[in-house]
């Protein structure tokens, strides 16, 4: 069976400290790869997806970047965090082909002071 | 372009009671609707989805949604609400040549005892 992983679970960090949240999958190939952002009370804010290692779209300009250095892993990256960064960060996966459902990881509570 | 409404962002009910949880979508292209629930600070779980094949869907816990086309609707039912469905639920829809979902801002369910 397949299984998402994230890490860490909480993260507090000062404004203007870097940024790196992994997100791992298991049991499956070339799956598509999604990062969230869900603030306080909002809905869920697609920040990246990608279809393939190496392939990253951007769906909201901002200080985060993404990365897929290999098949089932996704990184979420910044250089120096804002205080609006803060929020629950989401990692899901699906098999190819957009139609298909969405699996969630845990999440990371990354909270900006 | 593809949009998801939920309509009220908070829904009391009282234990016992009917749950009833409204989505409508907007899409050009016959949709793939889905529910996902959120208890606090979790991922979020696949409720049930649409793909084009039976109007009715049964999902996990009791809940289950109608696709109507002609109201471009899928609202989420469960006849009998349980302390345990406290969460906040989610409507997403996507398309068959998509790479993403569009997520409903949520709606936050309470039930009373």
């Amino acid at each position: 069976s397949q299984t998402i992983h994230q890490w860490p679970a909480t993260l507090v960090q000062p404004v203007g400290s870097p940024l790196s949240l992994e997100c791992t999958v298991e049991g499956t190939s070339n799956p598509n790869l999604y990062w969230y952002r869900q603030a306080a009370g909002r809905g869920l804010q697609l920040l990246f997806y990608s279809v393939g290692i190496g392939q990253i779209s951007s769906e909201v300009p901002q200080n985060l970047s993404a990365s897929r250095p290999q098949d089932r892993q996704f990184i979420l990256s910044s250089k120096k965090l804002l205080l609006s960064d803060s929020g629950f960060y989401l990692c899901a996966w699906s098999l190819a082909g957009g139609y298909n459902e969405q699996f969630f990881g845990p999440g990371t509570r990354l909270t900006v002071l | 372009a593809q949009s998801v409404t939920q309509l009220g962002s908070h829904v009391s009910v009282s234990e016992g009671a009917l749950v009833l949880l409204r989505c409508n979508y907007s899409s050009s292209v016959p949709p793939y609707l889905f529910w996902y629930v959120q208890y606090p600070n979790q991922g979020l779980q696949l409720l049930l989805k649409y793909t084009s094949a039976a109007t009715l869907v049964k999902g996990i816990n009791g809940f289950e949604a109608e696709f109507k086309k002609s109201e471009t609707s899928f609202h989420l039912t469960k006849p009998s609400a349980h302390m345990s469905d406290a969460a906040e639920y989610f409507c997403a829809v996507t398309e068959y040549t998509g790479n993403q979902f569009y997520f409903g801002t949520g709606t936050s369910l309470t039930v009373i005892p």
